[in-house]
């Protein structure tokens, strides 16, 4: 069956340091892979989405990495700051019109300490 | 521009009783997802809809829960006769997704139902 795994449930990162958050995932064949954030009682928001044809994306001081052979995507936050505090979820679509539909990771609840 | 609104942001019931959650997709966004998130869990997949496509149903646990969407606009997820395993947040994602490109979900706050 279809697994998706997320490094490990909780991070802690020093500030000023980069985090790397993992994803890695079994059994499928995704087309698209995205990185979303949650706060505590919030819905996920979307951060960057990284296409199977592609090996790397970066926003201001996001950078996503995927792999289709080692079958995982690695999400760095440069320059962590406090504020970065929150759950990072990856999740992969199959994509194609009628395969939209998005496979969560559990997340990765990731603090960065002052 | 007005995000996903959900309602209500809380409900607590009963167990046996019917539920109704409610959500309002961003207005011209073809696409509605709902998701189940228990605590501490990630999102688990419900139901997704595709503009006049038949929905796909196949995250659904039970056939106590069934979702409807009007067009393009409002979807309410009923979960009949709860139990209490059906305590968790219900998070609602609409998406311009049309097909052949690969767009990003917008995600509605949550409804919290707690069944006691």
């Amino acid at each position: 069956s279809q697994k998706i795994e997320q490094n490990s449930e909780a991070l802690n990162i020093q500030e000023g340091k980069t985090a790397t958050l993992t994803c890695n995932y079994t059994n499928y064949s995704p087309a698209y892979l995205q990185w979303y954030r949650q706060d505590p009682g919030r819905g996920p928001v979307f951060l960057l989405l990284i296409r199977e044809n592609e090996k790397e994306k970066r926003k201001e001081r996001l950078k996503v990495t995927f792999d289709t052979t080692l079958k995982q995507s690695l999400f760095h936050i440069t320059a962590s700051q406090p504020a970065d505090s929150a759950t990072y979820l990856c999740a992969l679509a199959r994509g194609g019109f009628g395969n939209e539909k998005l496979t969560f990771g559990t997340g990765t609840r990731l603090t960065i300490i002052p | 521009g007005a995000g996903v609104s959900q309602s209500p942001s809380n409900k607590v019931t009963e167990k046996g009783k019917d539920v109704e959650l409610r959500c309002d997709p961003i207005s011209g966004h073809t696409a509605l997802y709902w998701y189940r998130q228990r605590l501490g869990q990630g999102l688990e997949f419900l139901i997704y809809f595709q503009g006049n496509s038949a929905p796909d149903k196949s995250g659904l646990p039970s056939d106590r829960f069934s979702a409807e969407r009007t067009g393009e606009s409002v979807s309410t997820l009923t979960i009949q006769r709860t139990q209490q395993e059906d305590s968790a947040v219900y998070l609602c994602a609409s998406s311009p997704r049309t097909g052949g490109s690969y767009n990003e979900q917008f995600f509605g706050p949550g409804t919290r139902l707690t069944v006691l």
